[in-house]
């Protein structure tokens, strides 16, 4: 069965510094990988996806992830943070069929 | 167009009530989602509506009874809850069923059950 882990339930930055979100999953398959973010109060919100094309994506709020087959990770970056960044981050796998699995959460804070 | 609009945003009910959620999208998506989200945790997929039938089912307890009238809205209709139902409740879309696992799920903001 297909599962992500996600390293770190807090991770805490300074206002302009690199935002690194791990992610490591396990298929026995070609996965398909996401990353959500969810604020406060809200629902879940899609960063960006990786289905196979590039190893390297680019979402939305500059945010990009490198999938590497080797290490079974798919790590979630952002080269400098904002204010508005803080919130929850999902990494998730579909394997086969609609079903997503999702990590336990990263809750990234940012420090003025 | 990307919204999935969830309806109410808020829910406060007795243990003896009947209630109903609502969800409802316009994108033409074929797959709609019943989620369970707890405090500081992770979604857990409750039910899968493909092409207005039942595809998945995660072994949720009957107390909770989801049905899809039609393509674009999808309910969940709540009975005899217990307090440890209380919950974000989260419908999400995606543009087919029929396990194309790649579609992406757009979600709602939720509702927030609360069971007293």
């Amino acid at each position: 069965a297909q599962s992500v882990t996600q390293l770190g339930s807090h991770v805490s930055v300074s206002e302009g510094a690199l935002v690194l979100l791990r992610c490591n999953y396990s298929s026995s398959v070609p996965p398909y990988l996401f990353w959500y973010v969810q604020y406060p109060n809200q629902g879940l919100q899609l960063l960006l996806k990786y289905t196979s094309a590039a190893t390297l994506v680019k979402g939305i709020n500059g945010f990009e992830a490198e999938f590497k087959k080797s290490e079974t990770s798919f790590h979630l970056t952002k080269p400098s943070a904002h204010m508005s960044d803080a919130a929850e981050y999902f990494c998730a796998v579909s394997v086969g069929y609609e079903k997503l699995t999702f990590g336990t959460g990263t809750r990234l804070t940012i420090i003025p | 167009d990307t919204e999935v609009t969830q309806t109410p945003k808020h829910l406060v009910m007795g243990m003896t009530n009947k209630k109903s959620l609502k969800c409802e999208q316009h994108m033409g998506h074929r797959a709609m989602y019943w989620y369970k989200q707890k405090a500081k945790k992770p979604p857990e997929l409750m039910f899968v509506y493909s092409y207005e039938k039942l595809s998945i089912n995660e072994s949720v307890p009957s107390r909770f009874s989801p049905e899809c009238p039609n393509s674009s809205l999808l309910n969940l209709h709540l009975h005899a809850l217990q307090p440890e139902d209380s919950a974000l409740y989260l419908c999400a879309s995606s543009q087919e069923g029929g396990g194309r696992s790649h579609n992406i799920q757009y979600f709602g903001a939720g509702t927030r059950l609360s069971v007293l």
